[in-house]
């Protein structure tokens, strides 16, 4: 089974700030990693998939890259409406998510 | 515009049953796969199950194998989730979600959860 690990766990963060995340697949999983966005009480909203495609209305302040087994999220420039937790996926073949990064 | 809405979250004994449902709309439910994924207090994001299109084919993780069984009626655009033998650990909120591509790209808001005597 693969197994996702991301780091931070939470991360504080002030508006403006450049923040960046990192996932790290246990085996290569080529580019099929993606990037979710999660706050209380909501739906999940997709953020980036094929490790570095931004989904439908998502800002261009937000970034990702990688291959193989290492990842990168990226916000440029922090806004207060981002604050959530962030979470990458694996899905294929299994359907695997990171630990999740919670921005404070 | 696609929705996905579950229901059915209760509060149940442990060793009990429940049933979830995610009710959809906005696409064509027979051409996707679908997703139960839950988060539980304080935890992050946990993938429960998975059905083909079709509902040929369907695979679960490891903690809830022999106890919960998803299921799929492509004539009311319904996800289900029968749940027995619930466990306190069991306790999440529990969201569907519309798998496409290696991608959920889709989400419910989910349904609460608690396994609790």
């Amino acid at each position: 089974d693969i197994q996702m690990t991301q780091s931070p766990s939470s991360l504080s963060a002030s508006v403006g700030d450049r923040v960046t995340i990192t996932c790290q697949a246990s085996q290569d999983i080529y580019n099929f990693l993606n990037w979710y966005q999660h706050k209380p009480g909501t739906a999940p909203r997709l953020m980036i998939y094929d490790a570095s495609n931004l989904d439908t209305g998502v800002p261009s302040r937000f970034s990702a890259s990688g291959s193989g087994t290492y990842f990168t999220f990226t916000i440029k420039s922090l806004q207060s409406e981002d604050i959530a937790t962030y979470y990458c996926q694996h899905l294929h073949n299994e359907n695997v998510f990171g630990q999740g990064t919670r921005l404070e | 515009q696609v929705h996905l809405v579950e229901s059915g979250g209760d509060v149940v004994q442990p060793g009990g049953s429940l049933r979830l449902s995610c009710t959809t709309s906005g696409f064509i439910f027979s051409d996707f796969g679908m997703d139960w994924v839950r988060q539980a207090p304080g935890k992050g994001l946990e993938w429960v199950a998975s059905i083909w299109f079709d509902g040929s084919d369907a695979y679960y993780a490891d903690s809830v194998m022999g106890r919960f069984t998803i299921s799929r009626d492509n004539s009311k655009n319904i996800l289900s989730l029968q749940m027995n033998s619930l466990r306190a650990e069991d306790t999440a909120v529990y969201h569907c979600a519309r798998n496409y591509q290696r991608v959920n790209d889709f989400w419910g808001q989910g349904t609460l959860v608690i396994v609790s005597s």
